[in-house]
């Protein structure tokens, strides 16, 4: 099993381009989340998806929007990117909740 | 929201030696409080967590305390070694999906 995986695992873009990063699990869970991981603020949620179907706002969702696509993959979208969002990502996803999260390898962006 | 505050941010101890990290919640309403390893350039992973209806918990060389009255959480580590060496996250949440983390503790195990 591949648990979760996230493409791509690095990425520059300029600032005002756009991307999407990508997440698919294979552990038949059923909630999904996209973090961004900063240097001494831990990990903070940006969007959730607690089923197929549905995503809801986390605590910093400004600037990106998600789409759950099916149970398996959950992509992260930002439309015009900016310097603040350089961060690393890392989608994970959960059987039951945010108990026991699964987190993927992580995706290093940098906007110039 | 949720607000976690963790201590101290780095700990270097000898190998051998225990470590304890402490953090804090603000809202009383929380009721989940996991603790994530992430090793350098690797992905968080939980190595335990403890529910509000539970004051203790062990696996092997870690456990995880909590005082509800106070509001704080606490992981203890044993007999310290070099591969606990890492960035140590808590977590808390009040709700079935919303994890609020704290800010990381670097531990460093000297030998």
């Amino acid at each position: 099993n591949a648990g979760v995986t996230q493409t791509p695992k690095f990425q520059v873009l300029k600032t005002g381009q756009s991307m999407t990063l990508q997440c698919a699990q294979d552990m038949n869970h059923n909630s999904m989340y996209w973090y961004r991981q900063d240097p001494g603020m831990g990990l903070r949620l940006i969007y959730y998806s607690a089923s197929e179907g549905t995503t809801d706002k986390g605590e910093v969702p400004n600037g990106y929007n998600v789409s759950r696509l099916n149970k398996r993959e959950f992509s992260l979208r930002l439309e015009s990117a900016a310097p603040s969002q350089t961060s690393v990502y890392f989608c994970a996803s959960g059987l039951s909740g945010a108990n026991v999260l699964t987190f993927g390898a992580g995706s290093r962006l940098t906007v110039l | 929201g949720e607000n976690v505050e963790q201590h101290p941010s780095t700990l270097s101890v000898q190998e051998g030696d225990s470590a304890v990290i402490k953090c804090t919640y603000s809202d009383s309403a929380s009721n989940y409080f996991p603790w994530y390893k992430q090793e350098l350039g690797k992905r968080p992973q939980l190595i335990i967590d403890i529910r509000s209806n539970v004051g203790e918990k062990k696996d092997q060389r870690i456990a995880v305390t909590l005082n509800k009255t106070a509001k704080h959480f606490s992981l203890h580590i044993t007999e310290t070694q070099p591969e606990d060496s890492a960035v140590y996250f808590c977590a808390a949440s009040t709700s079935d999906y919303k994890l609020s983390f704290g800010a990381g503790t670097t531990v460093t195990v000297r030998a």
